[in-house]
């Protein structure tokens, strides 16, 4: 059974990058496609954006060019970089896997890890 | 991109149904079959619970239906129970390879 699970630092700093790894176990990241979805305090899900193994890459238009998505074979991971952070970055960020031909379902996902833009 | 839109909050009683509706507009859920639902418990993960408008995966109750016209999906919970309390998200393809959730309903079983 496939098991995510994201870890990152909880705190930091506005205008700094974001960094955080979803590591994959029971399973492989080939041929699939991995998604980001974050969700602030008490507020809806929103959908960053998606890796596929192929290399496609498609991100959220509201984030603009700030965020990056790959993955790392080797480790089994994916990893998410968001750069120049704001307090509205604030939010637990999930990792999710979608089927091998279409972005969802999103399933399975990480618990989540709250990260904290704050000074 | 905006939002799909769902009501805030819904509530039944136990053994009742309640339908959630999720409303875009013609580029996405009214465009296409990808919408998905998502069962979301207080400091969990979601869990997918619905997938192309209304299939359901293993393991989820037959309760949980779904079923779309023109621009907006729907979620029936039928025979409520207590552990259905939750909130729910709809997602769809909203174009150009890139997907929307809605605002997410907030289910209280009475």
């Amino acid at each position: 059974q496939v098991q995510l699970q994201e870890s990152g630092p909880g705190l930091v700093k506005p205008s700094e990058t974001l960094s955080l790894t979803c590591s994959v176990s029971g399973g492989s990241i080939s041929s699939y496609y991995w998604s980001w979805i974050r969700q602030p305090p008490g507020k809806r899900l929103e959908w960053m954006g998606y890796f596929h193994y192929s290399g496609s890459t498609k991100y959220n238009p509201s984030l603009k060019s700030r965020i990056t998505i790959s993955v790392d074979t080797s480790r089994n991971q994916v990893s998410l970089r968001l750069t120049s952070v704001t307090a509205a970055d604030t939010a637990v960020y999930f990792c999710a896997r979608g089927t091998t031909t279409v972005v969802t379902p999103f399933h399975p996902w990480g618990q989540g890890t709250l990260v904290t833009v704050s000074s | 991109q905006s939002a799909l839109t769902q009501p805030r909050s819904v509530s039944g009683s136990p053994g009742q149904s309640v339908t959630i509706s999720c409303t875009g507009t013609s580029s996405d859920v009214g465009a296409n079959n990808y919408v998905s639902w998502y069962q979301q418990h207080p400091g969990k993960a979601p869990k997918f619970i619905l997938n192309d408008v209304s299939k359901r995966p293993s393991g989820v109750p037959d309760r949980f239906s779904g079923s779309k016209s023109g621009n907006t999906a729907s979620l029936t919970i039928s025979g409520l129970q207590a552990e259905d309390e939750a909130d729910y998200y709809c997602c769809s393809y909203a174009g150009s390879y890139t997907w929307v959730f809605g605002g997410g309903t907030k289910l209280t079983v009475l």
